[in-house]
Order: C-alpha cells, then sequence, then structure tokens
C-alpha cells in the first residue's frame, strides 16, 4: 500500500546534528514533491521543507541554512539533515506526499534538543 | 511571508450541526493553492481539501470549501463523532509555504 515511513528521530544536544529519513513505498517516488512537516508537543503545524521531482528545495526561515533535503530516487527516500540544532526544533517531524496537498503522511518521528 | 489567520481559534458544537471555519491570508495567495487538513490527537494530518475547493480522495461530501484571493472557508455539514478534531489551512501558493494556527472544532 501507498506508505511514507519517518526515522532518525533522537534525542540531542543543542548544536548537534541529526538526519532523518522518509521511506516511501506502494507508489512511483520519482514522480512526487516530498515535504517535511513538524510539530511542537502541543502546538500546530509548521511547514519546514520540500524538495520537487528535479530536485529543486525550499526551506522554511526558521531552518533556512541549518537544514537540508536531498532525496536519492533509487533509494525511495528522503533525507533531511539536521545541523546546528536548537531547543526550538524540538518536535514530531512528519514527511507528507505532493505538491498540490500533501495526500499521504507518515507517522512522524520525535526530535528532541535537549541538554 | 504569508501569515494565514484562522478563526475561530475554537469551536464548540454538537453532532449534526454546521461548522463554518474561516483562513485569511495576508496576501493573496497565488493560484488559490490553498488546503485543509484534519488531525485528530496523536495521528497525522489527514488531507480534506486542496486548491481552495476540491475535496481528497475518499473525503465525504459533508466537506465543502470555498474562497480565492485572501479569504477561505472550510464548511462541515451534519457534524459527525468523528470530525471533532483540530483543523488546519496551508498555502502553498506562495513562498515560503505556511500553515494556519488551526481550528479546534470540539463537542
Amino acid at each position: 500500500q501507498v506508505q511514507l515511513v519517518e526515522s532518525g528521530g533522537d534525542l540531542v544536544k543543542p548544536g548537534g546534528s541529526l538526519r532523518l529519513s522518509c521511506a516511501a513505498s506502494g507508489f512511483t517516488f520519482s514522480d512526487h514533491y516530498i515535504s517535511w512537516i513538524r510539530q511542537a508537543p502541543g502546538k500546530g503545524l509548521e511547514w519546514v521543507s520540500y524538495i520537487s521531482t528535479s530536485s529543486f528545495t525550499e526551506y522554511a526561515d526558521s531552518v533556512k541554512g541549518r537544514f537540508t533535503l536531498s532525496r536519492d530516487n533509487a533509494q525511495n527516500s528522503v533525507y533531511l539533515q539536521m545541523n546546528n540544532l536548537r531547543a526550538e526544533d524540538t518536535a514530531v517531524y512528519y514527511c507528507s506526499r505532493g505538491h498540490y496537498g500533501m495526500d499521504v503522511w507518515g507517522q512522524g518521528t520525535t526530535v528532541i534538543v535537549s541538554s | 511571508e504569508t501569515v494565514l489567520t484562522q478563526s475561530p481559534g475554537t469551536l464548540s458544537l454538537s453532532p449534526g450541526d454546521r461548522a463554518t471555519l474561516s483562513c485569511r491570508a495576508s496576501q493573496s495567495v497565488r493560484s488559490n493553492f490553498l488546503g485543509w487538513y484534519q488531525q485528530k490527537p496523536g495521528q497525522a494530518p489527514r488531507l480534506l481539501i486542496y486548491s481552495a475547493g476540491t475535496r481528497a480522495t475518499g473525503i465525504p461530501d459533508r466537506f465543502s470549501a470555498s474562497g480565492s484571493g485572501t479569504d477561505f472557508i472550510l464548511n462541515i455539514v451534519r457534524l459527525e463523532p468523528e470530525d471533532f478534531a483540530v483543523y488546519y489551512c496551508q498555502q502553498y501558493g506562495n513562498s515560503p509555504r505556511t500553515f494556519g494556527r488551526g481550528t479546534r472544532v470540539e463537542i
């Protein structure tokens, strides 16, 4: 079935790095944009980044220069490299599929930035 | 960036009622590229509407949406118990993409 599965969430110290992965199955991965959206504890949704089918990327101002999104169509995966992490990056990170509306979502992976 | 203001913050209703949720953008949303999402506790969001008024696959027709430019509305008629959740609007017509802060529909 159509599915996205995130992994890589962890507890990390401020200033540290983490790489999140999003593995896709059940659809032609290379035909779709993939986005990351995060949700801090008890808060609303925050769009983080997307990567297009041609690997063009955009980022929220809050992560620009610290996060890098890439994709590997051979592995049906996208990777969110997160550097210089801050406490305010603590959240559940979701990956999702789609450009005109995000119609498939993963279950999320939790990132906690704390000393 | 395009700020999306959702109102009201909380809507207290009963099953069978009609819900009207508003999403106002700080600037015109290009091509009315606006979506609505439903999120229940502990779950990932679910796409309800895209391009301001088109229901996503499998979304019942009690959900409808409209709007253009800066003003968008999500209507839910005949609320079912499973409709009590938080609803977010998101615009993807302007850079960067942004979400509203959500409207909680509660019993």
